[in-house]
Order: C-alpha cells, then structure tokens, then sequence
C-alpha cells in the first residue's frame, strides 16, 4: 500500500526566512513523488516532482525538494519566503512499480508566510 | 492553451437532487480523475478512467456515478444516495503511457447542498 504523511496542518514563518514543509511517504517500491501547491477556490498547481536521479530537486518559484531514501522523506524548501507563498501544499506518491494506479496525496499543510 | 475544463465553477442543489459536474480536457491526455477535497482531509479518489469505456472505483465510490464515452470527457454524477456531498471536487488527467502518474488538475467545482 502507498500513503503519505504531512505532520504538520500549519507552518508559520517570517517573510525572508527559509520554510520547510515536511513530507514522508510509504511504498513498497521506489517512489515518484510530487509537490503540488494550492491557492484559495483553485485546483492544485504542479511544484516539481522526483523520478529518479538527483536527490535535490529545483522546482517552480524557487521551491526545492531533497529526496532521502534511508528517512523515506521529501521535504519541500525554500531559502527565502514570501507572503506570496502561502497557500495549501500537498505532497503525492506513487509506487513505480504499481502500474498505473494513482497518486495517493497527503492531508496538506498550510503555509502562512507573515510580512 | 491546453486544459483542463471544469463547470460549474459553483453550484447548489437540493437534498435528493442528482447533479453532474462537467470535466473536458484538451491535452490528449489518456487518463483522468475525479476527486473530492474536505477539509483538513486532503484529496480522496472518486473514480479514475485509463480509457475511454472503462473506469475504476477509488476508496469513496459510494454515491456517485461516472462515465467515459469520450477520451475528452470524464463528468462526474452526484446522486442522492452520497450522503454528505457538499465539498469541493476536483478533476484531473495525466499521460497514461509517461508513467509518472504527475497530475494536472482543474480549477475545480464547490457543490454545496441545500
């Protein structure tokens, strides 16, 4: 079975400070795993994803992403944030060995980036 | 510019109304999905298509009904037997062959009962 676990339902940082959103997931294989950001009444907007390769992932808006295997985490940064940057943040995972089934999402956190 | 369509954008219905929710996409894109957002629960699968004339259950089938008749267009029914259907749904498609699974989604439809 896959699955995925935000543990935080709120992250709050100051404007100009790094803010990590912290991801881990469970699968049987190896994992794809995606970021996905969320703005009020909208769907979900791609952020970036790792297939394979590098672990450091370079996404959208200046978002990143460090995939570690031995932690089985993947959580999304950012050097410095925005008031921009708050929004609803899902992480996603699939088996890539599972065929074709679909990606399963985590709860979400919310990011609150104060002025 | 390649997409993906949902409408109503809003809509509100009645207890025991059936209603459906349109989603059309132009990215000649094998696979599409529906799913329902709550609040503080994420995003949970309603049902998912990999080709035109089939489709699967996901973990909250119960309540409602979809079809596939064309590779453009996957609408979801909300019948009167979902007991709690008031939520925001989303619909999304991907490249079945890319094997990735990355999602693109809709804007989204809030149906809320009355």
């Amino acid at each position: 079975a896959q699955s995925v676990a935000q543990p935080e339902d709120q992250v709050n940082v100051a404007e100009g400070n790094p803010l990590t959103v912290k991801c881990t997931y469970s699968v049987s294989g190896n994992p794809y795993l995606f970021w996905y950001v969320q703005y009020p009444n909208r769907g979900l907007q791609f952020l970036l994803k790792y297939i394979t390769g590098d672990n450091l992932v370079k996404g959208s808006y200046g978002f990143e992403a460090e995939f570690n295997k031995s932690q089985t985490s993947f959580h999304l940064k950012k050097p410095s944030a925005l008031v921009s940057d708050s929004a609803l943040y899902f992480c996603a995972v699939r088996d890539a060995n599972s065929g074709n089934t679909p990606l399963v999402f985590g709860k979400g956190t919310r990011l609150s980036v104060i002025a | 510019d390649g997409g993906i369509t949902q409408s109503p954008k809003y809509l509100f219905r009645k207890e025991g109304q059936n209603v459906t929710l349109s989603c059309e996409q132009n990215l000649n894109h094998d696979a599409m999905y529906w799913y329902r957002q709550d609040p503080g629960q994420g995003l949970r699968l309603i049902y998912y298509s990999q080709i035109v004339n089939d489709f699967q259950k996901g973990d909250i089938a119960e309540g409602y009904s979809v079809s596939r008749e064309k590779k453009e267009s996957f609408p979801l029914t909300v019948t009167s037997a979902q007991k709690n259907p008031t939520a925001f749904y989303l619909c999304a498609s991907s490249k079945r062959r890319e094997n990735t699974g990355e999602l693109f989604f809709g804007e989204g439809s809030r149906l809320t009962v009355l």
